[in-house]
């Protein structure tokens, strides 16, 4: 089976830089993706990592180490609309995502 | 807007009752996936088909049940509701070559509340 760990909640502020970790074990593994969830809504896509390494997109960036099971979503000069949840998924075959808890971001002013 | 549609968007309904939750997948993707997500928990992988045939299953019920048709939509039938089952059900779509990206597209949700 799989399984992900995650924080249940980080808060920041304005202007700052985050860093949201993720451990996993999992029985095969492509790839580890990070979404982004607003208040119940719809989760979306923020990046994916099928390789070591660091994977930048605008102010998001993610890291994955397979070696250790790790991996990280990195959220620079925050911005009040960034306060979501934020999900790490792991990818086992097929494309199927096992998600973990999320953790949910707060941003102050 | 993800082009995956969901519908209902909300649903209440009496415990013992049975309900239909459709799910249509964007433009040209093959795979659904179905999600249950309830109140402060990760989304539970239920189940995913691709062009009509299951090619895995999560922690899916019993009582829960799936199909994708020939056109692609999909349904995920509950049935003998409980309490429990009160939730959030994510459908989500991906395109033949997800596998690169990990990119799944979900709709807006279906929010059923059983009273």
């Amino acid at each position: 089976g799989q399984s992900l760990e995650q924080p249940s909640e980080v808060t920041a502020v304005e202007g700052a830089i985050v860093q949201i970790n993720c451990t996993y074990q999992t029985s095969g593994f492509y790839g580890l993706s990070w979404y982004q969830q607003h208040d119940g809504g719809a989760p979306t896509f923020l990046s994916y990592n099928g390789l070591d390494g660091l994977e930048e997109t605008g102010r998001f960036s993610s890291f994955l180490s397979r070696s250790d099971s790790y991996g990280y979503l990195l959220l620079q000069e925050l911005q009040m609309k960034d306060s979501a949840s934020y999900f790490c998924a792991v990818h086992s075959g097929y494309s199927t995502l096992t998600f973990g808890k999320g953790t949910m971001l707060l941003v102050s002013p | 807007d993800s082009g995956v549609t969901q519908t209902p968007k909300h649903l209440i309904t009496a415990t013992g009752q049975r309900v239909t939750l459709r799910c249509s997948p964007r433009s040209g993707d093959l795979s659904v996936y179905w999600y249950q997500q309830s109140l402060d928990q990760g989304l539970q992988f239920l189940i995913q088909y691709y062009n009509g045939e299951e090619r895995a299953k999560g922690n899916i019920l019993e009582r829960f049940s799936a199909q994708q048709f020939p056109d692609l939509h999909s349904e995920l039938n509950l049935s003998s509701l409980e309490l429990g089952d009160s939730a959030l059900y994510f459908c989500a779509s991906s395109p033949p070559n997800s596998g690169n990206t990990g990119e799944l597209f979900f709709g807006e949700g279906s929010r059923l509340t059983v009273l």
